[in-house]
């Protein structure tokens, strides 16, 4: 069982939709949750970060944690054909002894159809 | 802006080959990583750097090397390319944070497609 799963997708979603992404993982000691977007022929960069628990808001992207379920969720309100783009989640711990690597999911292909 | 540039593109190389991939960042971070990218695997780290000269395995290494022989260039380099190394490969780095990964956001080069024939 992988540490972190996501759904490949593709999700597609008529323009103005709310999109809805996420990430279930098994590790407990996982703190820190990252949102990258990827578009096509680009390299991955960081959409969104949150610590631990809660929602954190960014305009029309909303990040949430459930750390009690280890689920984590990306929703997209309001969506454009622009938010076309491959969404990965990526989460890490804090041990200190840790090698600090990021943990990241295989990604979901987001399609906003105009 | 922080920019992080890749050698190639695209490569296509013959099953023994040796073969260099190159990274090269602007922003004068410390940390650099290399990615391998596969289709329902996600990213998967080969080898990343904390200073120039050091280096460590990330999950994948076997197959690889790298080289840092200055701050902003990273190397990756295949001894002998096989067709299960046939994958996109991503480069990135970040700045040292004492908070850790989470603070120490990574940035992305565009990306080198390598097809091993």
């Amino acid at each position: 069982q992988k540490e972190v799963e996501q759904d490949p997708g593709p999700l597609s979603v008529p323009e103005g939709a709310i999109v809805s992404l996420n990430c279930t993982y098994s590790n407990s000691a996982f703190q820190y949750f990252m949102w990258y977007r990827q578009y096509s022929r680009k390299g991955p960069e960081l959409l969104m970060y949150t610590y631990s628990s809660g929602n954190k808001e960014d305009g029309r992207f909303t990040a949430q944690v459930d750390k009690s379920s280890k689920y984590i969720s990306l929703f997209i309100r309001d969506s454009q054909p622009s938010d076309s783009a491959t969404y990965l989640c990526a989460m890490s711990a804090t041990v200190v002894d840790s090698n600090y690597q990021l943990i990241w999911g295989a990604g979901t292909k987001l399609i906003i159809k105009p | 802006d922080v920019k992080v540039t890749q050698s190639s593109r695209y490569l296509v190389k013959r099953t023994g080959e040796k073969v260099f991939l190159e990274c090269v960042q602007d922003m004068d971070h410390e940390n650099m990583f290399w990615y391998r990218q596969d289709p329902g695997l996600g990213l998967r780290l080969i080898y990343f750097s904390y200073d120039v000269k050091m280096k460590e395995k990330g999950d994948i290494p076997e197959g690889y090397s790298v080289s840092r022989e200055k701050k902003e260039r990273f190397s990756l380099i295949l001894e002998s390319a096989s067709t299960n190394q046939t994958s996109m490969y991503l480069c990135a780095s970040s700045p040292l944070v004492a908070g850790g990964p989470a603070e120490e956001t990574q940035y992305f080069g565009p990306g080198t497609r390598l097809l091993v024939l």
